[in-house]
């Protein structure tokens, strides 16, 4: 059972360049997240996603977009990589949200992301 | 919204001793309470969670406790092991809302 896939799981990335970081999940989960994790910060969340064809903003959603076609994935797009945006970027999934039964959040690998 | 704060940041302990870590929550709507393990190099693994109707949960050598009126909530490790070693986190949610973490708390275990 896989889980959360993410990919990358390393990247550097030069200033003003672009790339999506990829996330799946094969548990038919309607719910989504992306969080980025800085030293000493905790996890930040960027975006999430309830549903197929549903996103919305979290806590940290500048200089990045995210889309839902199906339920199993959900990437995260970088337009114009910035240093601000290295960090370590965690994909989760559960289902049904928090507060619910069974509502663990089953996390991604991750992907180091480093922009020079 | 939601704001949790976690102490301490780093916590040592010799083998066998207890840890325990804190956290505070800001929003009464908050309802659910989970805990994860993040071990070097990967993901957040959830290891214990507890809901806003119970105020107190165990899991082997894991416990949680929660008090609803002050809005705080404490994981408890008895017996450490080095394997215990790792980083903590505790977050919050309320009604369903995304998961709002603490800035983590890294737990050594001596041996």
């Amino acid at each position: 059972n896989a889980g959360v896939t993410q990919t990358p799981k390393f990247r550097i990335l030069k200033i003003g360049q672009s790339m999506t970081l990829q996330c799946a999940q094969d548990m038919n989960h309607n719910y989504m997240y992306w969080y980025r994790q800085d030293p000493g910060m905790g996890l930040k969340l960027i975006y999430y996603s309830v549903g197929a064809g549903i996103t919305d903003k979290g806590e940290v959603p500048n200089g990045y977009n995210v889309s839902r076609s199906t339920t199993e994935d959900f990437p995260l797009r970088l337009e114009l990589a910035a240093p601000s945006q290295t960090s370590v970027y965690f994909c989760a999934s559960s289902y049904p949200p928090s507060g619910g039964p069974n509502t663990e959040a089953f996390f991604g690998q991750g992907t180091r992301l480093t922009v020079v | 919204g939601e704001n949790v704060e976690q102490h301490p940041s780093t916590l040592s302990v010799q083998e066998g001793d207890s840890a325990v870590i804190k956290c505070t929550y800001s929003d009464s709507a908050s309802n659910y309470f989970p805990w994860y393990k993040q071990e070097l190099g990967k993901g957040p693994q959830l290891i214990i969670d507890i809901r806003s109707n119970v105020g107190e949960k165990k899991d082997q050598r894991i416990a949680v406790t929660l008090n609803k009126t002050a809005k705080h909530f404490s994981l408890h490790i008895t017996e450490t092991q080095p394997e215990d070693s790792a980083v903590y986190f505790c977050a919050a949610s309320p009604h369903g809302a995304p998961l709002v973490f603490g800035k983590g708390t890294r737990l050594s275990v001596i041996a």
